[in-house]
Order: C-alpha cells, then structure tokens, then sequence
C-alpha cells in the first residue's frame, strides 16, 4: 500500500523552462513533506520542505505547492539547469511518528541543453 | 566527520551468507536511521534509533534483519542468511534530533547484491 506516489518516472525538459514534479498522498495524518533530490552513487539530499499549515514554500529557484484538499504536492523549478538532472523523492512524515519518512519511488528529471 | 560514511560501499554476497552493514553518522547527532531501496522502488524505512531510547525496528522485513548502535554512536545493520530478495542499496542517515524538521543527512549507501 503505497501512501506516497509518485506517478511519473521520468520526465524531460529543456534548460531554461520550468520542470514541475507531481507527488500524492493518501495519509491524511501527513503534516510535513520533503523533496530530496539523489545523484547516482549519492545519498538523497534535502532540498526543500513543507508543513501542512501552509500552502506554499519557496526556495530560490524551487517552489513547492502542497494542495491538502487534493492530497497532492508539487516541486517547481525554475529555471531548470542541467545540473538539476537528477532523481526526485517526494517524502512525508505523520505527526504521530515525527521522525519517520515515507518516501515516493522517485522521479527522474533530465535537463537537455 | 563532515558527513555521514557508510562502509562498504559495494558488497556481493553468496545467497544464504550473513553480511554486515556499517554506518558512521554525524558526530553530535543523535538519531540514526537505516533505509534501503530496491531497484525502481523508493525509499523503504527500516529502524530509527534515538540516544538511548528503544530503538523502532517497526520496518525491519523479516527477523534475518537486525541492527545495533554502540555507544550512541557507529551503527551496524546485519542481515542472516541473504536471499536474492535482499538485494538492494542500504542508506543510513542521521540528524541532530528525533524529526523530519531537522533534516536527514544520508550516506552514500552501502549496494548488497545477493548471488
């Protein structure tokens, strides 16, 4: 029973247009979510979070949205560089065990020059 | 150290041996966290240790899988008697204190590959 789903396994986009990630969640206990991004042979870094309290939360170039009605978040980036080729985890964590992330089987983004 | 270290990196095993995961977390960080990922697949919770409390082995698959922490600090995650099913990159992370908010830092991850 996947609760975090990512739906899209790949995605494509040119450098310089905005590359948005989708992520849905079943648990209506989630209140804190994550995107971490992972290079091959890395471990997952953090790259930006929200609480449930809010709808939106902005990063430099990366903007989450989190939709609680829908259960649905999305990463944002903008402008996409190549170097933000990489795989993207959407993870949340359940106010009754805070320190626990339930993670998405990721998305890979490729930048195309 | 800077980051957290995980040893080995690459470890190929005869199904049906035993093999040994190690984990050196962030000095000064208490909680400690064993993940794994199989291929395709996101990441999968395993056990979460937090000073001296009792550790939440709750995502442990079977019990062939147990782990450790000495001394609140190098943990070490053991699997008896690999299958070909246990194949998979074991990632270790820790953080300053027991929640999400305070931001995992993941190792590279140790690959098993059972043969």
């Amino acid at each position: 029973d996947q609760q975090v789903k990512q739906n899209s396994p790949s995605l494509s986009v040119q450098e310089g247009r905005i590359s948005i990630l989708n992520c849905d969640y079943t648990n209506s206990m989630f209140d804190y979510f994550l995107w971490y991004k992972k290079y091959p042979a890395e471990g997952p870094t953090f790259l930006i979070s929200i609480s449930s309290i809010k709808d939106k939360n902005e990063d430099g170039r990366f903007t989450v949205f989190l939709n609680k009605s829908a259960k649905h978040l999305s990463l944002h980036i903008v402008p996409s560089q190549p170097g933000d080729s990489a795989v993207y985890f959407c993870a949340a964590s359940a106010r009754d065990s805070s320190y626990k992330l339930i993670f998405g089987s990721g998305t890979r983004l490729l930048v195309r020059p | 150290g800077a980051g957290v270290s995980q040893s080995p990196s690459n470890k190929v095993t005869e199904k049906g041996k035993d093999v040994e995961l190690r984990c050196d977390p962030i000095s000064g960080h208490t909680a400690l966290y064993w993940y794994r990922q199989r291929l395709g697949q996101g990441l999968e919770f395993l056990i979460y240790f937090q000073g001296n409390s009792a550790p939440d082995k709750s995502g442990l698959p079977s019990d062939r899988f147990s782990a450790e922490r000495t001394g609140g600090s190098v943990s070490t995650l053991t699997i008896q008697r690999t299958q070909q099913e246990d194949s998979a990159v074991y990632l270790c992370a820790s953080s300053l204190g027991g929640t999400v908010n305070y931001g995992y830092t993941f190792g590279s991850g140790t690959r098993l590959t059972v043969v």
